[in-house]
């Protein structure tokens, strides 16, 4: 079954600081990498997404780094700030017809004040 | 304002009693699906379809039923809800097609099953 595995589970960061989560996949058959953020009560959104023959994507304080033969992509939260505090989900989209994601298991970030 | 919805919200049942969850979206999406989020497990597919009248198993499809009628709706079906079906559900819709193309998520609907 295809699989990413998303780490770490939960974070703790500063306001200020820099926060990074980690997903690993194993299936080649993917062409984009999205990020999705959750906050609480709500559906998860859009953050970020970025093609594998891109090593590196930015908007804003986010960043996505791809490392396509490490089959590894991570996203960086620069200058991290309380309202960034949510659950962050990275996800795979595959080639088939129905482009289906298979998401992480999703990091729970705190942002402290 | 274009957005996908959910009813209801919250809902507590008890095991084998039929129910269904209706979702909608206004934005004449071809492609709906179903996701169930679980602690430490992410978000899975359970049902998605790629226009009226398709509808194809995701990846944990055993104890649900989907069908899709109308593009904009598509109601999951729980016909003999059973406690590990207790979970976070989300409806989600895009446009088909190649390349990548944002899923809009609904807000949820929460299930527990006594």
């Amino acid at each position: 079954q295809q699989q990413v595995k998303q780490s770490p589970q939960s974070l703790i960061v500063q306001k200020g600081g820099i926060s990074i989560i980690n997903c690993a996949y194993e299936n080649t058959a993917f062409d984009y990498f999205p990020w999705y953020q959750q906050f609480p009560g709500k559906g998860p959104a859009l953050l970020i997404a970025i093609r594998p023959d891109v090593s590196e994507k930015k908007e804003g304080r986010f960043t996505i780094s791809f490392n396509k033969s490490a089959k590894q992509f991570s996203l960086h939260i620069m200058d991290s700030q309380p309202g960034d505090s949510a659950t962050y989900f990275c996800a795979a989209c595959g080639t088939g017809s129905a482009r289906q994601l298979t998401f992480g298991s999703g990091t729970q970030l705190t942002v402290l004040p | 304002e274009a957005q996908v919805t959910q009813n209801p919200r919250y809902l507590i049942t008890v095991t084998g009693k039929k129910l269904t969850v209706t979702c909608s979206q206004n934005m004449n999406h071809e492609y709906m699906s179903w996701y169930r989020q679980d602690p430490g497990l992410g978000l899975r597919q359970i049902y998605y379809s790629m226009n009226v009248e398709v509808t194809d198993k995701g990846d944990v499809p055993e104890g649900y039923k989907v069908s899709r009628k109308e593009k904009r709706n598509f109601p999951l079906i729980l016909e003999s809800p059973s406690p590990n079906q207790t979970s976070l559900y989300f409806c989600a819709s895009r446009v088909p097609g190649q390349g990548f193309n944002e899923q809009y998520f609904g807000p949820g609907t929460r299930l527990t099953v006594t």
